[in-house]
């Protein structure tokens, strides 16, 4: 079954480290890759998206994320996180039959 | 900016009740789609609408649940018979056809009593 794997449950940082979030999907066609973020108490919004052209693909509010085929991977990155991004962050992928997986999240805590 | 619009924000119910969730996806999007949250657990997939009929659901989409888009703005999703373990934020969202990122309304948050 297509499913998307996000290996980091709760992720807890200081401010100003840097942020790598894992995230892998299983399809082996071509798919449209997202990461939302779900703030306390809020909807999901969108942090950035990949559907071709250069893998390495920036978002708002600092983000990154790096698609790498070979190894199904779709990676969030933040060089310096701050106590604003303290939130819940959600891989996405989209295949060609149009079904939108989303990952199980990712919880992040900021330290101040 | 065009955005998906749900109501109510907040519904408290009887348990066995039956409860409708309103939501007005962005009127050129095809796609719709309801996700639900319990508190403090992930996001959940429910069903997804297509040209008017369902194109997907999960499990948790039994026959306690439909989805219906009456008149080509709206797009409910109604519970017939409440139960307590309904209690969550559902959320609706929709996109275009082809490549796109869902747009996420703000979420209706289900209390069942």
């Amino acid at each position: 079954a297509q499913s998307v794997s996000q290996h980091n449950h709760h992720v807890i940082l200081s401010e100003a480290a840097s942020l790598e979030l894992g995230c892998n999907y299983s399809y082996g066609g071509t798919v449209n890759l997202f990461w939302y973020v779900q703030y306390p108490g809020q909807h999901l919004q969108l942090l950035l998206k990949y559907f071709s052209g250069d893998p390495l693909v920036k978002g708002i509010k600092g983000f990154e994320a790096e698609f790498i085929k070979s190894k199904f991977s779709f990676n969030l990155r933040k060089p310096s996180v701050q106590w604003s991004d303290t939130a819940e962050y959600f891989c996405a992928a989209l295949n060609t039959g149009n079904q939108f997986y989303f990952g199980t999240g990712t919880s992040l805590t900021v330290i101040p | 900016e065009p955005e998906v619009t749900q109501t109510p924000s907040h519904q408290v119910t009887q348990m066995g009740q039956e409860v409708i969730l309103r939501c007005v996806p962005i009127s050129n999007h095809l796609y719709f789609y309801w996700y639900r949250q319990i508190l403090g657990q992930k996001v959940e997939f429910l069903v997804s609408f297509y040209n008017n009929e369902i194109s997907e659901k999960s499990e948790i989409f039994d026959d306690q649940f439909s989805v219906e888009r009456p008149d080509g703005s709206n797009f409910t999703l109604k519970i017939r018979s409440t139960k307590l373990e309904d209690s969550a934020m559902y959320f609706c969202a929709s996109r275009t056809g082809g490549p796109g990122e869902l747009f996420f309304g703000e979420g209706s948050r289900l209390t069942v009593l």
